[in-house]
């Protein structure tokens, strides 16, 4: 059961776009429609932003959105704020148990 | 408001058990599954197991032979225990709330950090 790959780092500069992926296999992201994921500041337990793949829990600004291809998921920042600048995890469920991406900081410029 | 406080012993011996309880407070705890996560800073987060209301578990097969989680629906609990620990194990422990409309967690504890050192 290995995590799921998602890039270092990605970085961006205000109001603009930034998309973190999240790769896996068919018997987790490609195999369910259950991707999350979670934003963490420092010191911080995560907090979910998106769920089954591309729905927003109430409260979270819209400018966060997710989506899936295949094996992939992804989740963009639109209109990338200073406060959008901490770690980020995606999550997918895989039959029975679950499975964590290595994470990724985005960095405003 | 529904709060996940969590308790337990934060410094380890290699070879030791870890033990961890979460109580629920303030919200149902039988509408939900309980889940145990752990943060390191080489693996980053990991899904331990979780547990239903009525006992039923399910575990990370990578760690599933020295994890139990059990519950104690009379006081609003549920807890850990990881046996033979070693340095890898140490982390942040949370303990996290399932959301009863999906596959993910939506609300966490504070988190925990255990230490396993000699």
């Amino acid at each position: 059961q290995s995590a799921l790959t998602q890039p270092r780092s990605v970085s961006g500069s205000p109001g603009q776009s930034v998309t973190i992926s999240c790769t896996g296999t068919s018997s987790d992201v490609g195999g369910y429609n259950f991707v999350s994921w979670y934003q963490q500041h420092p010191g911080k337990a995560p907090k979910v932003i998106i769920y089954d793949v591309t729905k927003r829990p109430s409260g979270v600004p819209d400018r966060f959105s997710g989506s899936k291809s295949g094996n992939t998921a992804s989740l963009t920042i639109s209109g990338l704020q200073a406060e959008d600048e901490t770690d980020y995890y995606c999550c997918s469920y895989a039959g029975g148990f679950y499975v964590f991406g290595t994470g990724t900081e985005v960095t405003v410029l | 408001q529904v709060q996940l406080q969590q308790w337990g012993a934060g410094l380890l011996k290699p070879s030791e058990t870890l033990s961890l309880t979460c109580a629920v407070y303030g919200g149902s705890f039988t509408d939900h599954n309980w889940s145990w996560i752990r943060q390191t800073p080489g693996k980053g987060l990991e899904w331990i197991g979780e547990i239903h209301h009525s006992g039923s578990t399910n575990y990370n097969p990578s760690l599933k032979s020295r994890v139990t989680i059990s519950v104690d629906t009379s006081k609003n609990q549920f807890s850990l225990k990881l046996s033979s620990v070693t340095a890898a194990d140490t982390a942040v422990y949370y303990c996290a709330r399932n959301a009863n409309s999906g596959y993910y967690f939506d609300l966490w504890g504070r988190g925990t950090l255990v230490t396993v050192s000699s």
